[in-house]
């Protein structure tokens, strides 16, 4: 049973303009969630994170948003940039337990 | 401060043979995780090792094992290689907090 969900295998976006990406869980124990971001050959790099106690975290460029009654949290890209065009993971730890959960991915590219 | 390091970066290995990977954690992170990433699954969490024992377990059969050294550097064995192990093998580091800094990750192909 897969606790975090990313349903979209794949997006592709316009450079310049929003990137979304969804992520749902299912476990609501779940209070920490963080996206990662991962170019070929390289291991995942840490992007960005939001505690359960909020709805919103911002930083510059990317902003994730938690919907806690939905289990949905999302990452905004904006503006899109060339750069951007990787595989994103969702990524969830529940409350007093160490274990990371990672979603299986989206693969976002940027047209030109 | 170095990153993660993950030695070696490639491996080719033949079905029924074991191998051991290696893991050095930034320095001062004291917990260090294992992934395995294959096409279409993801991070598959393997297992998570803190002050030299072993926290966290995921799914993975008996052949997949690993240990912690006092220094924190890890190593995972992987016994009697399969070809579905075929994957790229991630390990990642954190303090006792929440974000995990991952390493490039050993590819492992089993012929």
């Amino acid at each position: 049973d897969q606790q975090v969900k990313q349903n979209s295998p794949s997006l592709s976006v316009q450079e310049g303009r929003i990137s979304i990406l969804n992520c749902d869980y299912t476990n609501s124990m779940f209070d920490y969630f963080l996206w990662y971001k991962k170019y070929p050959a390289e291991g995942p790099t840490f992007l960005i994170s939001i505690s359960s106690i909020k709805d919103k975290n911002e930083d510059g460029r990317f902003t994730v948003f938690l919907n806690k009654s939905a289990k949905h949290l999302s990452l905004h890209i904006v503006p899109s940039q060339p750069g951007d065009s990787a595989v994103y993971f969702c990524a969830a730890k529940a409350m007093g337990d160490d274990k990371i959960i990672f979603g299986k991915g989206t693969r976002l590219h940027i047209l030109p | 401060k170095a990153g993660v390091t993950q030695t070696p970066r490639y491996l080719i290995k033949t079905r029924g043979q074991q191998v051991t990977l290696s893991c050095s954690p930034i320095s001062g992170h004291r917990s260090v995780s294992w992934y395995q990433q294959t096409p279409g699954q993801g991070l598959q969490f393997l297992f998570e090792y803190f002050s030299e024992t072993q926290r966290n377990k995921g799914n993975f059969p008996g052949r997949f094992s690993g240990r912690q050294f006092s220094n924190s550097r890890s190593e995972m064995n992987v016994s009697t290689l399969e070809l579905g192990d075929s994957a790229l093998y991630l390990c990642a580091s954190r303090r006792r907090q929440e974000t995990q800094y991952f390493g490039p990750g050993t590819r492992l192909l089993v012929l």
